[in-house]
């Protein structure tokens, strides 16, 4: 079965630090990959997804994310977090329209 | 404006009652999706329905009962409720674009007593 990990439940980090969240996928086929945000008491939001192409893709706010096949890895990095990143971060997979399996979320506290 | 919505957004309710949870999309998309998030935000995909027909049916007891009555909408119905139910239920919908990029409601909190 196919299964998400992210590499780090809790991460806390001072304003302007920079950001690297891990994510690990175990599929051998064709995938699509996901980063979803959960600010405080809100619903899930689409930061940036790999569909296809440039395996180095930029979302919204500043995020972007590496796509790196050979590791089954899909990172999300941002140079220089704000306090307003405070959130929930999932990483998300599926092959086209089946088996859609969520990482456990990373939870991320910018501290000001 | 709202593209998933979700009524109601609170539900709290005792053991053994049966409720509904509904889901409206108007993006047009053929796809939606339940989801449960636990306590400590785990999400696990409960259903999926295109064009009203069931094409994902996760492990959940059948006590969960999906219903699409249009492509737009896809509601989740719970029988006898149990205290293991309270979790946050999302509905989501989606394309069949290839990427099938979710976009999410408001959420509905379920608390059983």
């Amino acid at each position: 079965a196919q299964s998400v990990s992210q590499h780090n439940h809790h991460v806390i980090l001072s304003e302007a630090a920079s950001l690297e969240l891990g994510c690990n996928y175990s599929y051998g086929g064709t995938v699509n990959l996901f980063w979803y945000v959960q600010y405080p008491g809100q619903h899930l939001q689409l930061l940036l997804k790999y569909f296809s192409g440039d395996p180095l893709v930029k979302g919204i706010k500043g995020f972007e994310a590496e796509f790196i096949k050979s590791k089954f890895s899909f990172n999300l990095r941002k140079p220089s977090v704000q306090w307003s990143d405070t959130a929930e971060y999932f990483c998300a997979v599926n092959n086209y329209g089946q088996n859609f399996v969520f990482g456990p979320g990373t939870r991320l506290s910018v501290l000001p | 404006d709202t593209a998933v919505s979700q009524t109601p957004k609170y539900l709290v309710t005792q053991m053994g009652n049966d409720k509904s949870i509904k889901c409206e999309q108007n993006l047009g998309h053929d796809t939606m999706y339940w989801y449960k998030q636990d306590s400590k935000k785990f999400l696990k995909i409960m259903f999926s329905y295109n064009n009203k027909e069931l094409i994902i049916n996760e492990t959940v007891p059948n006590r969960f009962s999906p219903k699409s009555p249009d492509k737009a909408h896809l509601n989740l119905h719970i029988n006898s409720l149990e205290l293991g139910d309270s979790a946050v239920y999302f509905c989501a919908s989606s394309t069949r674009d290839g990427s099938y990029e979710q976009y999410f409601g408001p959420g509905t909190r379920l608390t059983v007593t």
